[in-house]
């Protein structure tokens, strides 16, 4: 069990650009989840999928962001035409379908949009 | 709609002295509780969770947290505090309803010698 991977660690871009950002869960965890951390605040919510399905969304994703799980193991998060109000610590978090309900968080990816 | 408040943003504490972090939620529905921890420049660890049974829960480095249901509170205690437990520290609920995770805004520990 190597945890939770999330690449790459930081990115810089400029205004208008699109990024897009990578994380592997725990293997035998179906349910993966991305959140978004500003400074001096708690994660908050985006997105989650169990398997391939994405069951839930929060408002806080406008139609610039995007999240896949193709297969239903790594998932993408993309953010299209990036905004400064972007620029934040995205976490991304597994968990097994089981009665535990705890969630394995990843190191985070920081976005700055300059 | 579910919501998390740690009213305490900063708590400075000597070492050696005991502390609480207070956590307070708010759901209409059965909820999971959970304290997560995490250390300057480090992820998000799970400290401790509250699921079902006893209302008292400990962690392996000595806090315990106390679900209280008519104070909806959760709040996070150890009698003896170390340097290295400085960190900031997440109160989050969740429930059957969704199994995302609803956090408080942190409360930063400053342990001081």
């Amino acid at each position: 069990d190597t945890g939770v991977s999330q690449d790459p660690r930081h990115k810089i871009t400029k205004r208008g650009q699109n990024v897009t950002f990578r994380c592997d869960p725990i293997s035998e965890h179906n349910r993966l989840y991305w959140y978004r951390q500003t400074l001096g605040q708690g994660p908050e919510f985006l997105t989650y999928f169990q398997n391939e399905a994405q069951l839930e969304k929060s408002r806080l994703l406008s139609d610039r962001f995007s999240a896949e799980r193709p297969k239903g193991s790594f998932s993408t998060l993309e953010i299209q035409r990036t905004e400064q109000g972007d620029s934040a610590m995205y976490l991304c978090a597994s968990s097994s379908s089981g009665t535990t309900y705890e969630q394995y968080f990843g190191p985070g990816t920081r976005l700055t949009v300059t | 709609a579910q919501s998390v408040t740690q009213l305490d943003s900063q708590v400075p504490v000597f070492e050696e002295a005991p502390v609480e972090l207070r956590c307070n939620y708010s759901s209409s529905v059965s909820v999971y509780l959970f304290w997560y921890v995490q250390y300057p420049n480090q992820g998000l660890q799970l400290l401790l969770k509250y699921l079902s049974g006893s209302t008292l829960v400990e962690s392996i480095n000595g806090f315990e947290a106390e679900f209280n249901k008519s104070q909806t509170s959760f709040h996070l205690r150890k009698p003896s505090v170390h340097i290295s437990d400085t960190a900031e520290y997440f109160c989050a609920v969740s429930s059957d309803s969704s199994y995302k995770l609803i956090f408080g805004s942190g409360t930063r520990l400053l342990v001081r010698p």
